[in-house]
């Protein structure tokens, strides 16, 4: 994606938890969002954040944002076997009619 | 209902067919996308419809041609594909296009194979 860093890889033990971290350079970012992609699937939407919020919490998932660092992560609490999947964090910008996607994070599960 | 449907799920196609992709919302958005996947790459934008009007179209070649019949449908129509093109082609919708995005929905995308 233009700008929108992920690392590649992480791996942790079913219940830990995860943290999946994102770094973009556009301040003029509205909404961001985190996908996560299966093996052969589409993109299912995991949550977003308004770009003016700090924090979103649901469930297991909990998005934090630092406008000031263009830093955001998604935490997964309790993480399972079903969560290994690729993870994508993207944002829109003013202006732009497009999602700009990171490189994908792809987490693996170890039993 | 938050879906976006897409068929076929699989699509093997030689390179002097023509065959076409479709998607399907019933959420009432009034956007929609596609995007093309190759693997363990993030989706790259192909075309966006905003109120059935072609909006963006980033220099997809003239092989792929897209179709909007009406707000909850999107079609892609492929004409003399080239190996390279086999990718998963997803459709995605939103409420509206513009700045101002809330959520936006992936269908499960399209796997072509072209040979």
């Amino acid at each position: 994606g233009e700008d929108v860093e992920q690392s590649l890889f992480l791996s942790v033990r079913e219940g830990d938890s995860s943290v999946i971290n994102c770094t973009y350079t556009d301040s003029s970012s509205t909404y961001l969002y985190w996908y996560k992609q299966e093996p052969g699937a589409g993109l299912q939407l995991l949550t977003y954040i308004f770009s003016n919020m700090d924090m979103k919490q649901d469930q297991r998932l909990t998005v934090l944002l630092n406008k000031k660092d263009k830093h955001l992560s998604l935490r997964i609490a309790d993480t399972q076997t079903g969560d290994s999947a690729i993870y994508f964090c993207a944002e829109s910008r003013t202006g732009a009619n497009n999602l700009f996607f990171g490189t994908g994070t792809r987490l693996t599960v170890i039993p | 209902d938050t879906e976006v449907t897409q068929t076929p799920k699989h699509l093997v196609m030689g390179m002097t067919n023509k065959k076409s992709l479709k998607c399907e919302q019933h959420m009432g958005h009034r956007a929609m996308y596609w995007y093309k996947q190759k693997a363990k790459k993030p989706p790259e934008l192909m075309f966006v419809y905003s109120y059935e009007k072609l909006s963006i179209n980033e220099s997809v070649p003239s092989r792929f041609s897209p179709e909007c019949p009406n707000s909850s449908l999107l079609n892609l129509h492929l004409h003399a594909l080239q190996p390279e093109d086999s990718a998963l082609y997803l459709c995605a919708s939103s409420p509206r296009g513009g700045p101002a995005w809330t959520e936006a929905f992936f269908g499960q995308g399209t796997r072509l194979t072209v040979v």
